[in-house]
Parts: structure tokens; C-alpha cells; sequence
């Protein structure tokens, strides 16, 4: 069965440096998502991105984060200026459409560690 | 506020009872309702998608129902088994993306 694929699987980085985190979501899926779960926490939304635009973001995308599809395979969130509150696991996500109804496909995550 | 509330935050259950989960929102108005899994360290996985006029829904062993009155869906194990334990995930379309509620943790006890 196709798969979201998210590398790496744990990075750690100091606070203020930059980080990009990579996805590949299933291959003939359109739409886009990046999830994060702080430990302990519920999943939150972040973005959603389709066509090579974002299509709705929250209000923790901020203008620290970042997200590019920079080939046909490839979908990264990159995180400019990092902070400790950033900690966390970061999912990426896809779906076949964007209409109501759809399931989305989680990767299995990067577990983003700053010191 | 917009809340997505499941109930308590463990359950644990006899190998072969049935679980239920409870999933009570307030401040949406769904068209859709989602259950997923979530394993430690991994990724939610999609178990079952409810319409808003749909009553109930089935997957093998499990079962979920969607009351749009009173704000709230009930998700069922039925001959629950170890391989069952795993965190439940309640999740409301909004917008074309996905508010989770906290989670419930089902531990079944052989």
C-alpha cells in the first residue's frame, strides 16, 4: 500500500538555526498538510498547500515557516529562525482530493528536537 | 470557542468487551467526522469517516455513530483484542483540514 515517507526521522538542532523538513507524499495525491503534535498534545493544524500555493494556514504558521513542493515528488516545511517551542513531531500528510470527505495519509513524522 | 472534547483520557478493557469512545464538539458544524489510530512514535492512521446524515457506519469490528443534535460520536471496538490498544483519535473536517480532539488511550488487557 503507497506511503507517506517523512526523513529524518528525529533531527536536533540549536535554537535560531534552520531546519527543512522533508516529505514525500503519495504519488497521485494533489493536496498537501503539515500537522505538528507537541508531546502530550493533540495534533494541530498547521498548513495546507495545493497547486503550488498554500491554500490555508494556521495561526502557528507564521512567518518563521515555510513550505515548497521544490519537484514532483518532494514537499517540505522549513522552520527559518528555530525556537525551543518548536519541539515537537511534525507530520506530514496528503490526500487524493480536496473536498470534503477525504481521508488523509500521514507519514510517520520527524521528531524535531531544539536545544 | 471552537472544542473537541474525548472522553477520559485512558480506558482500560477486558480482551473480547466492546470499547467505546465518546467524541463531543461544540462551535462546529461538520459535515464530516473522522476516526484515526495513533501508535507511539507514529502517525495517525484513518479508521472510519462518518457523514453528517449518515447515523452509523461499520468496519469489521468497528463501529461509529455521528448525532449532529447532540454534537457527538461514539466509536466502538466490539471483541476488542490486544493488537486494539492504540490511541483514538477523533478528528472534524474544517475548512478542508482536520481539527483532532486530545485522544483516547484504549489498553486491552488479555
Amino acid at each position: 500500500e503507497p506511503e507517506v515517507t517523512q526523513t529524518p526521522s528525529h533531527q536536533v538542532t540549536q535554537m535560531g538555526q534552520e531546519v527543512i523538513l522533508r516529505c514525500v507524499p503519495i504519488s497521485n495525491h494533489l493536496y498537501f498538510y503539515w500537522y505538528r503534535q507537541i508531546l502530550g498534545q493533540k495534533v494541530e493544524f498547521l498548513v495546507s498547500f495545493y497547486n503550488n500555493e498554500i491554500s490555508e494556514k494556521s495561526e502557528i504558521f507564521d512567518d518563521q515557516f515555510s513550505v515548497e513542493r521544490p519537484d514532483g515528488s518532494n514537499f517540505t516545511l522549513k522552520i527559518r529562525s528555530t525556537k525551543l517551542e518548536d519541539s515537537a513531531m511534525y507530520f506530514c500528510a496528503s490526500s487524493s482530493q480536496n473536498r470534503v470527505g477525504q481521508p488523509q495519509h500521514f507519514g510517520d513524522g520527524t521528531r524535531l528536537s531544539i536545544l | 470557542s471552537q472544542k473537541i472534547e474525548q472522553n477520559s483520557e485512558a480506558l482500560n478493557i477486558q480482551e473480547g468487551k466492546t470499547a467505546t469512545l465518546t467524541c463531543n464538539y461544540t462551535n462546529y458544524s461538520p459535515a464530516y467526522l473522522q476516526w484515526y489510530r495513533q501508535d507511539p512514535g507514529r502517525g495517525p492512521v484513518f479508521l472510519l469517516l462518518i457523514r453528517e446524515n449518515e447515523k452509523e457506519k461499520r468496519k469489521e469490528r468497528l463501529k461509529v455513530t455521528f448525532d449532529t443534535t447532540l454534537k457527538q460520536s461514539l466509536f466502538h471496538i466490539t471483541a476488542s483484542q490486544p493488537a486494539d490498544s492504540a490511541t483514538y483519535l477523533c478528528a472534524l473536517e474544517d475548512d478542508y483540514k482536520l481539527s483532532f480532539g486530545a485522544g483516547t488511550t484504549v489498553t486491552v488487557r488479555a
